[in-house]
């Protein structure tokens, strides 16, 4: 069965720190990638989404995420976080023949001012 | 409305009874799924509405649990019987619909009803 991995559940950085949250999937066909993200007391929203060409794709408030078909990795990277970024963010990805989305359990990252 | 909109925020039962959750999508979406969200758990499929296409309720964990859309609008989840097991965030989305390319948009989320089975 297709899944998605989110290796770190809990993240913890100071201000300034640079972010880097993994996830991987399982499944060998074309896919698409999406970072949702849930920030405290609000509704889940899209980060950003990855469906072809440029495998490095840019997102809102300077997250962005690298497809590594090789890999079958998507990361999410930030160069440096801050308080704002406290949230929940999860990986969730849409393999052609399941016709629906599959989500990783979610990363809780904690900003320290 | 501007966004999906849910009811009731928080409901607490008791176990064996009915309940109802409610969703209001944004206007104009044709897609409507529904998601469970427990205690350190990911997204949990559930059940997913396009337009008059017969829903996919390939996510339903028991039979207890049903949905209805009406009016390829507001849907309910309704879960009869309530377990412990049912306590979680329910979780209702829409996007833009399509054919095979509705789960490439954006869904939208609401608020989530918070249920608590004692």
């Amino acid at each position: 069965a297709q899944s998605v991995s989110q290796h770190n559940h809990h993240v913890i950085l100071s201000e300034a720190a640079s972010l880097e949250l993994g996830c991987n999937y399982s499944y060998g066909g074309t896919v698409n990638l999406f970072w949702y993200v849930q920030y405290p007391g609000q509704h889940l929203q899209l980060l950003l989404k990855y469906f072809s060409g440029d495998p490095l794709v840019k997102g809102i408030k300077g997250f962005e995420a690298e497809f590594i078909k090789s890999k079958f990795s998507f990361n999410l990277r930030k160069p440096s976080v801050q308080w704002s970024d406290t949230a929940e963010y999860f990986c969730a990805v849409y393999a052609g023949n399941n016709r629906k989305l599959i989500w990783g359990l979610g990363t809780s990252l904690a900003v320290n001012p | 409305g501007a966004g999906v909109s849910q009811s009731p925020s928080n409901k607490v039962t008791e176990k064996g009874k009915d309940v109802e959750l409610r969703c209001d999508p944004i206007s104009g979406h044709t897609a409507l799924y529904w998601y469970r969200q427990s205690l350190g758990q990911g997204l949990e499929f559930l059940i997913y509405f396009q337009g008059n296409s017969a829903p996919d309720k390939s996510g339903l964990p028991s039979d207890r649990f049903s949905a209805e859309r009406t009016g390829g609008s507001v849907s309910t989840l309704t879960i009869q019987r309530t377990q412990q097991e049912d306590s979680a965030v329910y979780l209702c989305a829409s996007s833009l619909g399509g054919t095979r390319a509705t789960f490439y948009n954006e869904q939208f989320f609401g608020p989530g009803t918070r249920l608590t089975v004692l």
